[in-house]
């Protein structure tokens, strides 16, 4: 199947600092690319869509100046967290939607675990 | 009430047995359907995928999803510890994002 990556796969940071994590799909291009949140023990919530050369769309309740996402390329996004607080940590999870052989389907990184001291 | 409701567990089975998991959705739009598994403080990793109603089998995998009742189930033969997970449903209308289920959390007693 179809490889996505994440880095960093954990990332401890000081309150009020950014962090950025980044999502690449290895072997397709992805026109879009999503963004999940995963707290202990819950599912994933979805927190923005990303179209390769537009602006995200972010669902109701994400704070879009906090959570920056840039999908720059047809196998790259990035989400920076811009001044993290203890709340913000969470288990970050992106998938990619391929464009051809891969169409219907999503793949998702392993995540990138985040803690905001 | 959530658009995807699925039985947090957890289901306990002792190794050999067949496993069935469900969901039930309220959005008629749904279209394509999914299981995804997760291991503790990993990605969701792909197992099955189905569009619109009917079964797919793919080893000890079956999922089955009927669009007339609104509710998607996946079995397991010959379960396995290794399949001891949580196992997500997902779905979606088209290329959009995926709604998913709370996840049931399996474990296999050797």
């Amino acid at each position: 199947g179809a490889v996505v990556s994440q880095h960093p796969s954990w990332v401890i940071c000081k309150s009020g600092t950014s962090v950025k994590i980044e999502c690449r799909s290895l072997d397709f291009q992805a026109t879009t690319m999503f963004w999940y949140r995963q707290f202990p023990k819950q599912s994933l919530m979805l927190m923005a869509t990303s179209n390769e050369g537009s602006k995200a769309t972010y669902e109701q309740g994400v704070e879009k100046d906090k959570f920056l996402i840039n999908h720059a390329s047809l196998t790259l996004s990035t989400l920076t967290v811009t001044s993290a607080h203890p709340e913000d940590s969470s288990f970050y999870i992106c998938s990619a939607l391929g464009t051809s052989d891969h169409t219907d389907t999503q793949y998702f990184g392993p995540g990138t675990r985040l803690t905001v001291l | 009430q959530k658009e995807v409701e699925q039985d947090p567990g957890p289901l306990s089975v002792p190794e050999g047995a067949i496993v069935s998991l469900n969901c039930t959705y309220s959005n008629s739009a749904f279209q394509y359907f999914m299981w995804y598994r997760q291991y503790s403080r990993k990605g969701p990793e792909l197992l099955m995928y189905t569009y619109s109603s009917g079964n797919k089998e793919d080893g000890r995998f079956t999922a089955q999803v009927d669009k007339s009742s609104k509710y998607i189930s996946l079995f397991i033969r010959d379960s396995q510890p290794s399949d001891s997970a949580t196992y997500l449903c997902a779905m979606r209308p088209g290329r959009r994002a995926l709604t998913f289920g709370s996840g049931t959390r399996l474990q296999v007693q050797p």
